[in-house]
């Protein structure tokens, strides 16, 4: 079964339009973190935003902020005011407890985020 | 530089070779992972590094994948004998344990294409 599902291959949105990007997750671990990269095309992954499963509060990090339903395993990432440098491939990753220290994260299969002028 | 190296950025080969790929983290970071990128896809977990040693190797598909790293630094990803479905990106990433939240911080990627 697939750990992360990302159910949007592709999003078009306007310039300074909110989007939400959806990400859903299955663990029957209780630690777990979720995390968000962004992929442009130069290929680097770059580390957007991050929530740990017992942390209270949603996180936020500048325009990105995480929509965290715990109890329907949703992680959905909120950027505000699009701008063009936000189209970019988008991966939704978790990891699961600590595996002798790694950060092994499991990804999702991406949604391609285009930002129209 | 700061950042993750990763070289070369582009290897072609034909069917049945070796091939090495380098990974030289950011300074410091005791981590390092290697993870694979198929066309349209997410990253899969290929190997987990602390120091020198491979504590998670669960992610190599064959033996014909390999992994080392040394000094606690650079690392090198060997495939032997590739096959056409071995054609992917590469990413390493390092990352520093125990400072919080532990981000990875990933190179560019070296693309495999085997012919």
């Amino acid at each position: 079964a697939q750990k992360i599902t990302q159910t949007q291959p592709g999003m078009f949105v306007q310039e300074k339009e909110a989007v939400t990007l959806d990400c859903t997750y299955d663990t029957s671990d209780p630690s777990y973190g979720l995390f968000w990269y962004k992929q442009p095309s130069s290929g680097e992954m770059i580390f957007l935003i991050y929530q740990g499963s017992y942390d209270q509060q949603n996180a936020t990090e500048g325009r990105y902020s995480l929509n965290f339903q715990k109890a329907r395993k949703s992680a959905n990432l909120v950027i505000s005011a699009s701008q063009l440098g936000d189209s970019a491939m988008y991966f939704c990753a978790m990891r699961e407890g600590r595996v002798q220290g790694a950060q092994k994260l499991v990804f999702g299969q991406g949604t391609r985020l285009t930002i129209n002028p | 530089g700061a950042g993750v190296s990763q070289s070369p950025s582009n290897k072609v080969t034909e069917k049945g070779k070796d091939v090495e790929l380098r990974c030289d983290p950011i300074s410091g970071h005791t981590a390092l992972y290697w993870y694979r990128q198929s066309l349209g896809q997410g990253l899969e977990f290929l190997i987990y590094f602390q120091g020198n040693s491979a504590p998670d190797k669960s992610g190599l598909p064959s033996d014909r994948f390999s992994a080392e790293r040394t000094g606690g630094s650079v690392s090198t990803l060997t495939i032997q004998r590739t096959q056409q479905e071995d054609s992917a990106v590469y990413l390493c990433a390092s990352s520093l344990q125990g400072a919080g939240v532990e981000k990875l911080f990933f190179g560019s990627g070296t693309q495999l294409s085997v012919l």
